[in-house]
């Protein structure tokens, strides 16, 4: 079973609307992250957000804020007021903690959201 | 305070010939995490370091990867005898703490001719 599920292969949204990319995930452990990356065209991969199993409130971000819903076991990326900028390849992404070697456990990742901005 | 540096960014092999990345990490950051990108697909890990350890190997091919990070010097992935499906983007990233997140380097680009 996949880990991580990204059901919107593409995307295309209105300059200046909200944008909520989708990500659910699968795991069995207590403890463990979630991390949304954006890769532009130009290939690098920007950290955005994180969210921790035992945070009680949404991450936030300056305009990206976390939908986080533990029991639905998803954590949706919402970008506000959109920019051509924000024009990327979204990755949903999770760590899970286990064992001694807590915390550095290996990120698995989605297949990604391509998010494209319309002027 | 640097980010994670790779190099080089772009790296041109012909088949049977021998493939070096190489990749610095943070400082202050002693882990280290290879990942490959498929063209128009997500990152797959593949082995997961720390200094003169390899930790988690279970994403690299048995046969012509390996990876290092020695006590002093970047980390290494090395390709032996690359074939044409090899060409991808191979990042680096390095983290410290619990709740840190990866941070990535940009890449590098190996196209296998």
């Amino acid at each position: 079973a996949q880990k991580i599920t990204q059901t919107q292969p593409g995307m295309f949204v209105q300059e200046k609307e909200a944008v909520t990319l989708d990500c659910t995930y699968d795991t069995s452990d207590q403890s463990y992250g979630l991390f949304w990356y954006k890769q532009p065209s130009s290939g690098e991969m920007i950290f955005l957000i994180y969210q921790g199993s035992y945070d009680e409130q949404n991450a936030t971000e300056g305009r990206y804020s976390l939908n986080f819903q533990k029991a639905r076991k998803s954590a949706n990326l919402v970008i506000s007021a959109s920019q051509l900028g924000d024009s990327a390849m979204y990755f949903c992404a999770m760590r899970e903690w286990k064992g001694d070697n807590f915390g550095n456990e290996k990120l698995t990742f989605g297949t990604g959201t391509r998010l494209t901005i319309i002027p | 305070n640097a980010g994670v540096m790779q190099n080089p960014r772009h790296l041109v092999r012909r088949r049977g010939q021998e493939a070096r990345l190489r990749c610095s990490p943070m400082k202050g950051h002693s882990h280290v995490y290879w990942y490959r990108q498929l063209p128009e697909e997500g990152l797959k890990f593949m082995v997961y370091l720390q200094k003169e350890n390899i930790i988690d190997e279970s994403g690299m091919p048995k046969e012509r990867f390996s990876a290092e990070f020695p006590k002093e010097g970047p980390s290494i992935l090395r390709i032996q005898q690359v074939v044409r499906g090899d060409s991808a983007a191979y990042f680096c990233a390095s983290s410290t703490t619990v709740s840190s997140p990866l941070h990535f380097g940009n890449g590098t680009r190996l196209t296998v001719t």
